[in-house]
């Protein structure tokens, strides 16, 4: 069965550096996402990407972060200087159509020190 | 504002009985909901989803129901298995507003089976 795959599991990073989450979403699926979950807390929104450009990204996307798709499979989100607050388990997901169900990766665990 | 919620943050039921886990949502607006299951340290997993002009869809062992009036949501497990345990999740995904769908999730509410 496809599955959207995320690396890497755990990442820990010192506040200030720089972070770079990968995602290798379902091959024939065109939107892509980003979510995120504080420990203990509901999963929140990010972005969505579509088309090669952002169509859509919440309060908590702000300058900090990034998203590309660097290449034909990969889907990245960067977060260019990292806070304490920006400890959190991030979710890819990727769905076929506009409307279509959401898959999600297992999740990459960042940790800011 | 926008909102999912949830009334009960943890049920713990006995293996083989009846489940069921209740949503709230705020947005009179919303026309699709997802019910999704979160096993500690994975993603959420899909397990059944319901548009606004339904009240009733069946799945296998899940039912899940609308009520619009109330705008409530509930997610019904049959014969709950150990491996049912889990964070249970429902979301909102409203096409209103010139949203791409991003997804509003409640707070989880977690499911403990009693063997």
């Amino acid at each position: 069965e496809p599955e959207v795959t995320q690396t890497p599991s755990h990442q820990v990073t010192q506040m200030g550096q720089e972070v770079i989450l990968r995602c290798v979403p379902i091959s024939n699926h065109l939107y892509f996402y980003w979510y995120r979950q504080i420990l203990g807390q509901k999963v929140e929104f990010l972005v969505s990407f579509y088309n090669n450009e952002i169509s859509e990204k919440s309060e908590i996307f702000d300058d900090q972060f990034s998203v590309e798709r660097p290449d034909g499979s990969n889907f990245t989100l960067k977060i260019r200087s990292t806070k304490l607050e920006d400890s959190a388990m991030y979710f890819c997901a990727s769905s076929e159509a506009r409307a279509g169900e959401l898959f999600f990766g297992e999740g990459s665990r960042l940790t800011v020190l | 504002g926008e909102s999912v919620g949830l009334h009960l943050p943890t049920l713990s039921v006995q293996e083989g009985d009846n489940s069921i886990i209740n949503c709230a949502y705020s947005n009179s607006a919303s026309d699709y909901f997802i019910w999704y299951k979160q096993e500690s340290g994975k993603g959420p997993q899909f397990i059944i989803d319901i548009r606004s002009n339904m009240d009733k869809r069946q799945g296998q062992r899940v039912t899940v129901l609308l009520n619009k009036t109330v705008k409530h949501l509930s997610l019904q497990i049959a014969a709950t298995q150990p491996g049912d345990s889990a964070v249970y999740f429902c979301a909102e995904k409203g096409n209103y507003g010139g949203s791409q769908g991003n997804l509003i999730f409640g707070k989880g509410t977690k499911l403990s089976v009693k063997p």
